[in-house]
């Protein structure tokens, strides 16, 4: 069965710590992965995707990712992690109409 | 501004009561989608529906209903068939080949 999974249920770090949410997927065919991310009381907002081409991606905010297709991985990084970074993450894939999300981690950041 | 209207914003339904909530988009998007929000399970697809006077049930179908007789809009029923409706609704909308653009989701509380 087609799946997204991510580690980390909630993440507590200190500003300016590096970031690292791991997400893995399984499922076939064409590779669509995305992460999303929820600030408090706000809708989900695209932070990156990657559909194809160069497996880094960069997105919005200073974050990125990497498709290791070899691992099945789309983690989610940032160098320094600001206060204002405190949301929930939620990585997904999949194509139109089937797409999966994990169940999200919470980032805590400590000021 | 294109977006996705979804309301109420908060919605509290008796128990045995059906009650709809309305998503619109202005996006010119042949897709829309239907998820629920449960802390800590992440995004759950209910229904989708690709095209107009067409839709698919998603993972969690049961006690939902919806109808798409417009590309704008998207509603969906929570019918008393649903045992446990109290949740985070959340509309989405995609044009082809594009990441998904979510609303701001609708808060239904049983009481």
């Amino acid at each position: 069965a087609q799946s997204v999974s991510q580690h980390n249920h909630h993440v507590i770090l200190s500003e300016a710590a590096s970031l690292e949410l791991g997400c893995n997927y399984s499922y076939g065919g064409t590779v669509n992965l995305f992460w999303y991310v929820q600030y408090p009381g706000q809708h989900l907002q695209l932070l990156l995707k990657y559909f194809s081409g160069d497996p880094l991606v960069k997105g919005i905010k200073g974050f990125e990712a990497e498709f290791i297709k070899s691992k099945f991985s789309f983690n989610l990084r940032k160098p320094s992690v600001q206060w204002s970074d405190t949301a929930e993450y939620f990585c997904a894939g999949g194509s139109q109409g089937n797409l999966i999300f994990g169940k999200g981690t919470k980032l805590s950041v400590k000021p | 501004d294109g977006g996705i209207t979804q309301s109420p914003k908060y919605l509290f339904r008796k128990e045995g009561q059906n009650v709809t909530l309305s998503c619109e988009q202005n996006l010119n998007h042949d897709a829309m989608y239907w998820y629920r929000q449960d802390p800590g399970q992440g995004l759950r697809l209910i229904y989708y529906s690709q095209i107009v006077n067409d839709f698919q049930k998603g993972d969690i179908a049961e006690g939902y209903s919806v109808s798409r007789e417009k590309k704008e809009s998207f509603p969906l029923t929570v019918t008393s068939a649903q045992k446990n409706p109290t949740a985070f609704y959340l509309c989405a909308s995609s044009g082809t080949g594009e990441s998904y653009t979510f609303g701001s989701g609708t808060r239904l509380t049983v009481v």
